[in-house]
C-alpha cells in the first residue's frame, strides 16, 4: 500500500494567518490526491480534490498544490470555522489510504 | 438532496457480529461507489472498503479483509457492513461515503455509527 505521512501532526495558529500543512506519499501518485477537513462532531468534508481543484462550496481562502509525491494544503487568512483536523487521502490506488491527520487550533 | 442515512450508535458484545447500515436517497444509487471508513477516538480516518452497488463488486483494505463484508440491497438503496468477532479495537466511528469518479472523491458522508464493543 502507498503510505501517506503528513505533517506537521498539529499546528497552532492566530486568526488572519496563513498556515500549509504538507503530505508526502511513498510513492508518486501523480496527482491523485484529495484533502478532508474534519469539524469537531462532525462528518469529514471534501476540501480539494485531484491535488488542486476546490470542491464546491469551499472557501477560496483553502488552496491545493504539488504533483508527484510531495502536495501541500494551504490555508490563508485563517478564520476560527477553519478549526479543524485535515487529511490527506491517496486516491490513485485501490486502497485508498488517508494521512494520520493535521490537528489545527486557534492560538 | 443527496442523503447517506447513519444509525447514532450501536452496542455490541465482544465476540459478537453486528451489520451496520449507510441508507441512500437523492440519487441513483447504482451509479456510485459506496465507501466505508473508520476512526478511533484520538486517531484518524481508515479505509476499510468500497462496494459497487451495481454489480455487488467490492475491494478492501487488506487489514480489514477477514474482519469486514460489504453488501448491498438494491432494493432498499442500503450499503451494509458486517464486521465480525468484534473486540474492543473495533469500537469506533463508522461512516459511509459516496465516491464519484472523476478525482475518485468522497463527496457525501454519512454521519457515522458509533459502534461500542462492550460487555
Amino acid at each position: 500500500d502507498i503510505q501517506m505521512t503528513q505533517s506537521p501532526a498539529s499546528l497552532s495558529a492566530s486568526v488572519g494567518e496563513t498556515v500549509t500543512i504538507t503530505c508526502g506519499a511513498s510513492e508518486n501518485i501523480y496527482g491523485a490526491l484529495n484533502w478532508y477537513q474534519r469539524k469537531q462532531g462532525k462528518s469529514p468534508q471534501l476540501l480539494i480534490y485531484g491535488a488542486t481543484n476546490l470542491a464546491d462550496g469551499m472557501s477560496s481562502r483553502f488552496s491545493g498544490s504539488g504533483s508527484g509525491r510531495q502536495y501541500s494544503l494551504k490555508i490563508s487568512s485563517l478564520h476560527p470555522d477553519d478549526v479543524a483536523t485535515y487529511y490527506c487521502q491517496n486516491v490513485l490506488t485501490t486502497s485508498l489510504t488517508f494521512g494520520a491527520g493535521t490537528k489545527l487550533e486557534l492560538k | 438532496q443527496v442523503q447517506l442515512q447513519q444509525p447514532g450508535a450501536e452496542l455490541v458484545k465482544p465476540g459478537a457480529s453486528v451489520k451496520l447500515s449507510c441508507k441512500a436517497s437523492g440519487y441513483t444509487f447504482t451509479n456510485y461507489w459506496i465507501h466505508w471508513v473508520k476512526q478511533r477516538p484520538g486517531q484518524g480516518l481508515e479505509w476499510i472498503g468500497e462496494i459497487n452497488p451495481g454489480n455487488g463488486r467490492s475491494n478492501y483494505n487488506e487489514k480489514f479483509k477477514t474482519k469486514a463484508t460489504l453488501t448491498v440491497d438494491k432494493s432498499s438503496t442500503t450499503a451494509y457492513m458486517q464486521l465480525s468477532s468484534l473486540t474492543s479495537e473495533d469500537s469506533a466511528v463508522y461512516y459511509c461515503a459516496r465516491r464519484v469518479s472523476y478525482g475518485n472523491r468522497f463527496d457525501y458522508w454519512g454521519q457515522g455509527t458509533t459502534l461500542t464493543v462492550s460487555s
